[in-house]
């Protein structure tokens, strides 16, 4: 099946910076990509719609200057966490969609970064 | 707006026994409906899903879904379970039209399963 990674797995960064994951479909391309967090024994979240040659379209709520988004290619979108803060700690998962319609297509999630802001 | 319940946070079933995770959701219009496993370590993985058509789904790993629209359900089950099967699991709202892949997600169930 499809594959997506996320690098890093997990990540520690002292607050004020930034950190940067990454988010690649492996062996296909996907024109949609999708962020989620998920806080500890929570449920996911979705954060934003990353489109690949456009801007990201976010949820309410989210903030897109803090929660920056850039799909560049086909195969390959970012999340960077901007002026980390302890709360920003939680585990961020993406997923693509490999296109076919909604009734053929398949949502694949990566395996999640964890982030942990000191 | 959408939302989706999973009323059990734990469930804890004996290896071979039959299971049933239960998931209702609140939805205006036919639902897209979804349920993910999550194992530690590795990314959700889609049980099976319902867009349309017969309202009996089958998955993999020998899950089997109903969606009942009159009590706003859709229930995984499965006859007998591995112990392979412990892990959380996640019932999904997809939304209509072209926004189908923004999913909502359920609270989970963790699933613990005794030898």
């Amino acid at each position: 099946g499809a594959v997506v990674s996320q690098h890093p797995s997990w990540v520690i960064c002292k607050s004020g910076t930034s950190v940067k994951i990454e988010c690649r479909s492996l062996d296909f391309q996907a024109t949609t990509m999708f962020w989620y967090r998920q806080f500890p024994k929570q449920s996911l979240m979705l954060m934003a719609t990353s489109n690949e040659g456009s801007k990201a379209t976010y949820e309410q709520g989210v903030e897109k200057d803090k929660f920056l988004i850039n799909h560049a290619s086909l195969t390959l979108s970012t999340l960077t966490v901007t002026s980390a803060h302890p709360e920003d700690s939680s585990f961020y998962i993406c997923s693509a969609i490999l296109a076919g319609g909604p009734s053929t297509d398949t949502q694949y999630f990566g395996p999640g970064t964890r982030l942990t802001v000191l | 707006a959408q939302s989706v319940t999973q009323p059990d946070i734990h469930i804890t079933v004996s290896e071979g026994a039959s299971l049933e995770l239960r998931c209702n959701y609140s939805y205006g219009a036919t639902p897209y409906l979804f349920w993910y496993v999550q194992s530690p370590g590795q990314g959700l993985q889609l049980l099976l899903k319902y867009f349309s058509g017969d309202t009996l789904v089958q998955g993999i790993k020998g899950f089997e879904a109903e969606f009942k629209r009159s009590q706003s359900s859709f229930n995984l089950r499965k006859p007998s379970v591995h112990w392979s099967d412990a892990a959380e699991y996640f019932c999904a709202v997809g939304r209509g039209g072209t926004s189908y892949g923004k999913l909502t997600f359920g609270q989970g169930t963790i699933l613990t399963v005794h030898p």
